[in-house]
């Protein structure tokens, strides 16, 4: 099955600072997913992005299926935007998961 | 909101002793699916549902079973905990195989 790999594990900004997550992806997909989980557990969805660019407010994607791989973007990052990304690539009808980037922010 | 409810959201166990979760959703979504989320690792596939009676195998399904007789109702039943599957415990949705997967509230399960 497909193998995800996602860099940095860990990452602590300092509120305003922009970072940048990437999701490596051992075949091709025909779609891709991000997620956020916050401090509480949930998991909320971010992007649903095959190819592209996709913004929404401070956070972007942009996924380039032919080399295998996606990016999230995170502008002018705030102490909400702490949690885990995870990103989800499809396989025959069901998603494997990378290990996730944990993203700290102090204020 | 998915429309997805996850019951109980917390339960403590023994170890021996049986225990089922339940995903429910609201919207007739064909694929629905079980995974688990444990410190260090992302969220690992247990098994997922592609209809009424039609179930498969995820990456780490040993210890576990699963039944959907109608389609709003997924069940995940641990014949015979045990302290490691000690884990929270997440439901998705997914309206059809090329769409995007929404996630329940998940239920943290302890087994002592």
């Amino acid at each position: 099955g497909i193998q995800v790999e996602q860099s940095p594990p860990d990452l602590i900004l300092q509120e305003g600072a922009n970072s940048t997550l990437r999701c490596n992806f051992s075949d091709s997909v025909n779609n891709l997913q991000w997620f956020h989980q916050n401090p509480w557990g949930q998991l909320i969805n971010l992007f649903y992005i095959p190819s592209g660019t996709k913004q929404n407010g401070r956070l972007s994607a942009t996924t380039v299926a032919t080399e295998r791989y996606s990016l999230l973007y995170i502008s002018s990052s705030q102490t909400t935007d702490s949690g885990v990304y995870f990103c989800a690539a499809p396989d025959a009808g069901k998603s494997t998961f990378g290990d996730g980037t944990t993203l700290t922010v102090k204020p | 909101d998915a429309g997805i409810t996850q019951s109980p959201r917390h339960k403590v166990t023994e170890t021996g002793t049986p225990v089922t979760l339940r995903c429910h959703q609201t919207e007739n979504h064909r694929y629905m699916y079980w995974y688990r989320q444990d410190p260090g690792h992302g969220l690992r596939l247990i098994h997922y549902s592609y209809g009424v009676k039609d179930t498969d195998k995820g990456e780490v399904s040993d210890g576990y079973s699963v039944s959907r007789s109608k389609t709003e109702d997924f069940l995940l039943t641990l014949e015979s905990a045990t302290s490691s599957q000690t884990s929270v415990y997440f439901c998705a949705i997914k309206p059809g195989q090329e769409y995007e997967q929404y996630f329940g509230p998940g239920t943290r399960l302890t087994v002592t």
